[in-house]
Order: C-alpha cells, then sequence, then structure tokens
C-alpha cells in the first residue's frame, strides 16, 4: 500500500532553516510527483511547491519563492522541503502528498518557530 | 491564480441529515477538482477526484458533481464520523489552491 513517512517535529529560531523528509513506499517513486502542503494553528491548507520525482523539475509557489527548495533522493524514494530564513508565520504542520491529485499524505510534520 | 470559494464555512447537522456543500472557482477548471476530509490533528483524506469519482474505499454516501466553476460535496446521511472539516481543491493548473474550509459540526 502507498505510504508517505515524514520526518519528526522540529522547533526552530527565527532565521534558521529547516529540512523535512517524506519516504514514500509501496509505489514507484519516479512515477509520481510530490506536493508539499502546510496547515499554520487553526487555518487552512496551503500549497507550497511540486517536485516531480522524474526529473526534479519544481513549481513553487510566490509567497515561499526563494525560501524554499524541493528536493528527491531516488535512490531512498525520499523527498525533501527546506524552507530557510524562518518566522512565527512558518510555524505549521507540514504535509508531503503524491502528485497534484494529493490521493496520498503523509503524516505531517510539525514545525515551530519560536525565540 | 485560481481563488477557490467554498459555502458555508461551517454548519451544524444532526444525524441522518443530508449536507451539501458547495465550492465556486473563479475561472474554468474542467473537472480538475478534488475533496478532502480533515479530522482534529490528522491529515487530510482524499475524498474525490476529477469532481465526482470516489476514492478508492470511501463509502457511497459520499458525492460530488459539477464541472467549470461550480461544484458540490453531498453527504447523504451524516454519521458521527463524518463530523470533520471539508475542502476543495483545484489542479487545473499551478499554483494548487484549496477552498477555506468547511466545517461540519454536531447540532
Amino acid at each position: 500500500q502507498v505510504q508517505l513517512v515524514q520526518s519528526g517535529a522540529e522547533v526552530k529560531k527565527p532565521g534558521a532553516s529547516v529540512k523535512v523528509s517524506c519516504k514514500a513506499s509501496g509505489y514507484t517513486f519516479t512515477n509520481y510527483g510530490i506536493s508539499w502542503v502546510r496547515q499554520a494553528p487553526g487555518q487552512g491548507l496551503e500549497w507550497m511547491g511540486w517536485i516531480s520525482a522524474y526529473n526534479g523539475n519544481t513549481k513553487y509557489a510566490q509567497k515561499v519563492q526563494g525560501r524554499v527548495t524541493m528536493t528527491t533522493d531516488t535512490s531512498t524514494s525520499t523527498a525533501y522541503m527546506e524552507l530557510r530564513s524562518l518566522t512565527s508565520d512558518d510555524t505549521a504542520v507540514y504535509y508531503c502528498a503524491r502528485e497534484a491529485l494529493l490521493g496520498y499524505w503523509g503524516q505531517g510534520t510539525l514545525v515551530t518557530v519560536s525565540s | 491564480d485560481i481563488q477557490m470559494t467554498q459555502s458555508p464555512s461551517s454548519l451544524s447537522a444532526s444525524v441522518g441529515d443530508r449536507v451539501t456543500i458547495t465550492c465556486r472557482a473563479s475561472q474554468g477548471i474542467s473537472n480538475y477538482l478534488a475533496w478532502f476530509q480533515q479530522k482534529p490533528g490528522k491529515a487530510p483524506k482524499s475524498l474525490i477526484y476529477a469532481a465526482s469519482s470516489l476514492q478508492s474505499g470511501v463509502p457511497s454516501k459520499f458525492s460530488a458533481s459539477g464541472s467549470g466553476t461550480d461544484f458540490t460535496l453531498t453527504i447523504s446521511s451524516l454519521q458521527p464520523e463524518d463530523f470533520a472539516t471539508y475542502y476543495c481543491q483545484q489542479y487545473n493548473s499551478y499554483p494548487l489552491t484549496f477552498g477555506g474550509g468547511t466545517k461540519v459540526e454536531i447540532k
């Protein structure tokens, strides 16, 4: 069965960076892209970007463009999302999900930005 | 960017009620519309894709329709496990965008 398993919760100081991982299993990793979606406390869902696991092509939301980098490691079927220059506004649960259709989701990774 | 507008933002309903949620896109998205259910502290769960296709394992009490700019999600007979927040999402074009959510609460 398809599974996306994310790395654990992180606490970061303002200005720092965070890198969240998303390990895929149960399907051919390079056949599907990975989207990243975040949800601030008590808020709705916000799409951050997408990466092709086939060729590494990316699409980023304008709001995080310049601060985010999405990568994949096909040898381990793992996708990564790195966000830099963190502020308190980046405190959220970060989810990976398969493709743009978002048919399968990771369990979420809470990133807390606090001084 | 395509804006997705859901209504209502919240509703109160009783077990057994029929509930309908609407989602409107700011421009035509054909049938590139998905619906998700999210319970507190959990990841969203995909219910519907291609505007009206039920994801595998999703009970048939969920149904959806629409094309172009106007879409609906209907729960035919609300059960306790259906109380959650529901989101629509367009995947016609990037950036992907979500509706603001509809919280379905117990009356």
